[in-house]
């Protein structure tokens, strides 16, 4: 699986957008983007994955450059309970390598 | 929908016992994952389960060992604990093998050992 890079800390005045950028610049043709927060002492939760279109779900938009060397997540309106650890994963989801690669991810601290 | 359940969610063990945790999938699921968070470090791969085999294993040691059963549920065991295995394990569950499904965690059992 390609390795993704993200920045260790951010923060979002609550109520703005949060907007969480990731680097994936080996990703192969056929590896989605996915992501990841996990607030603490809790498991991952899953957020919104996508391969080259950009996707929106009720809780956050993923933005994925044309060249798909790198992807924005965005937080439209974040709130304080947005307080978390956030991974960005790509994974190519092959027969016999299934397991997720999780990196440091970035904390991000929504103020009030 | 209920979500992944792991059970139990705290554990106390010391050095040389062995533990079992327990994981059901999302209804539906078939494939089953384990991790290993310790503290301060991050997700570790451990094992993959799909239709009661096992898939793949992570770098970890055999006493660290697992099954699936019919209804599609997880053990995993840890024999000779040591010190070192003090971590949350977390459990994630797939709809199927291949594809793209995005794996669903549950809140894990926090194993600690004196």
């Amino acid at each position: 699986d390609a390795k993704t890079t993200q920045p260790p800390s951010m923060d979002c005045a609550e109520g703005r957008a949060a907007n969480l950028p990731c680097n994936h610049s080996t990703i192969s043709g056929n590896e989605y983007v996915y992501w990841y927060r996990q607030i603490h002492s809790q498991g991952p939760q899953y957020i919104i994955h996508g391969l080259k279109n950009n996707e929106t779900n009720e809780m956050a938009s993923l933005i994925i450059t044309e060249d798909r060397k790198s992807s924005t997540l965005i937080l439209p309106h974040a709130t304080l309970r947005d307080t978390a650890v956030y991974y960005c994963i790509v994974s190519a989801y092959s027969g016999s390598a299934r397991q997720l690669t999780f990196g440091s991810g970035t904390q991000l601290t929504v103020l009030p | 929908e209920a979500g992944v359940t792991q059970s139990p969610t705290h554990l106390i063990k010391t050095r040389g016992q062995q533990v079992t945790l327990r994981c059901s999938p999302i209804s539906g699921h078939t494939s089953v994952y384990w991790y290993q968070q310790a503290l301060g470090l991050g997700l570790q791969f451990l094992l993959w389960y799909d239709e009661g085999e096992e898939r793949n294993r992570g770098n970890f040691p055999p006493r660290f060992s697992g099954r699936q059963f019919p209804n599609y549920s997880s053990e995993l065991n840890v024999n000779a604990l040591e010190l070192e295995d003090s971590a949350l394990y977390l459990c994630a569950s797939s709809p199927r093998a291949g594809g793209n499904q995005p794996q669903h965690f549950g809140d894990g059992t926090r194993l600690s050992i004196l």
